[in-house]
C-alpha cells in the first residue's frame, strides 16, 4: 500500500540555518504530495503541495520538489528562524483511487535557536 | 472566509462511556475527513464523508462511526470508550472533486479517557 517515510527528528538548528528535511513516499497511481506543519496545541496547515512530477511547492520561503525518479519530496529552507519551530508533516493522497484519504509520516520535530 | 471549526475543544469521558465530537468544514466545501493523532501511531485516517456518504474508511474498530448531514457538517461517534481512544481528533474538509483534493484542518479536539 501507499506509505510515507520522513527523516526522524528532532532536529536543531541556529537561527538563519539551512533546513532540509527528508521525505520519500511509496505509491501506486498517482499521488499528490503535501507538507504540513503543526504548531504546539493546533491543527494542522497547510505548508505547501505538488501534483504532478516536477512541480514545485513554495510558501514562506519553505520549498519541495515532487521527484518521481526518486521518490522523494523534501522540504528545504534557506534560513530558518525561530518562528519556523514546529512539527512537520509530509503527507500524499491518491485522489482518484482513495479520495480524501491522507497517509502522513512520522513527523519531524525541528526547534531552531536564537 | 471561516475556517474549519471543531467543537468542543476538550473533552474527559470515563472508559465505557461514548462520546460525539462536530466538525464544521469551510463554506462549500463537501468533503469531510477524520483523523486521529496520538504520540504512538502518528496521524491517522479515520474515514471521509462526500455529500453525506462514506466515501473512504480506515482501519478502525465499528466502535468509530460518523456521519455528515445535508450542510456538510460532520460528526464523529466513538462508544465504548477505550483508554486507548485518548488522542486529538482532527477533521479536515476539502472540494472533494477535481477542483481541488486540498485539505484543510481544525483545531481538533483533544479527547481524555480516564
Amino acid at each position: 500500500g501507499n506509505s510515507v517515510t520522513q527523516m526522524e527528528g528532532p532536529v536543531t538548528l541556529s537561527e538563519e540555518a539551512f533546513l532540509t528535511i527528508n521525505c520519500t513516499y511509496t505509491a501506486t497511481g498517482y499521488p499528490s504530495l503535501f507538507w504540513y506543519v503543526q504548531y504546539p496545541g493546533e491543527g494542522l496547515q497547510l505548508l505547501l503541495k505538488a501534483t504532478k512530477a516536477d512541480d514545485k511547492g513554495s510558501n514562506k520561503g519553505f520549498e519541495a520538489t515532487y521527484r518521481k525518479e526518486t521518490t522523494s519530496f523534501h522540504l528545504e529552507k534557506g534560513s530558518v528562524q525561530v518562528s519556523d519551530s514546529a512539527v512537520y508533516f509530509c503527507a500524499l493522497s491518491d485522489p482518484y483511487n482513495q479520495g480524501g484519504k491522507l497517509i502522513f509520516g512520522q513527523g519531524t520535530e525541528l526547534s531552531v535557536k536564537p | 472566509k471561516a475556517g474549519v471549526t471543531q467543537t468542543p475543544r476538550y473533552l474527559i469521558k470515563t472508559r465505557g462511556q461514548q462520546v460525539t465530537l462536530s466538525c464544521s468544514p469551510i463554506s462549500g466545501h463537501r468533503s469531510v475527513s477524520w483523523y486521529q493523532q496520538t504520540p504512538g501511531q502518528g496521524l491517522q485516517f479515520l474515514f471521509e464523508y462526500f455529500s453525506e456518504t462514506q466515501r473512504n474508511k480506515g482501519n478502525f474498530p465499528g466502535r468509530f462511526s460518523g456521519r455528515q448531514f445535508s450542510n456538510s457538517r460532520s460528526e464523529m461517534n466513538v462508544s465504548t470508550l477505550e483508554l486507548g481512544d485518548s488522542a486529538l481528533y482532527l477533521c479536515a474538509s476539502s472540494w472533494g472533486s477535481d477542483r481541488s483534493y486540498e485539505q484543510y484542518f481544525g483545531p481538533g479536539t483533544r479527547l481524555t479517557v480516564t
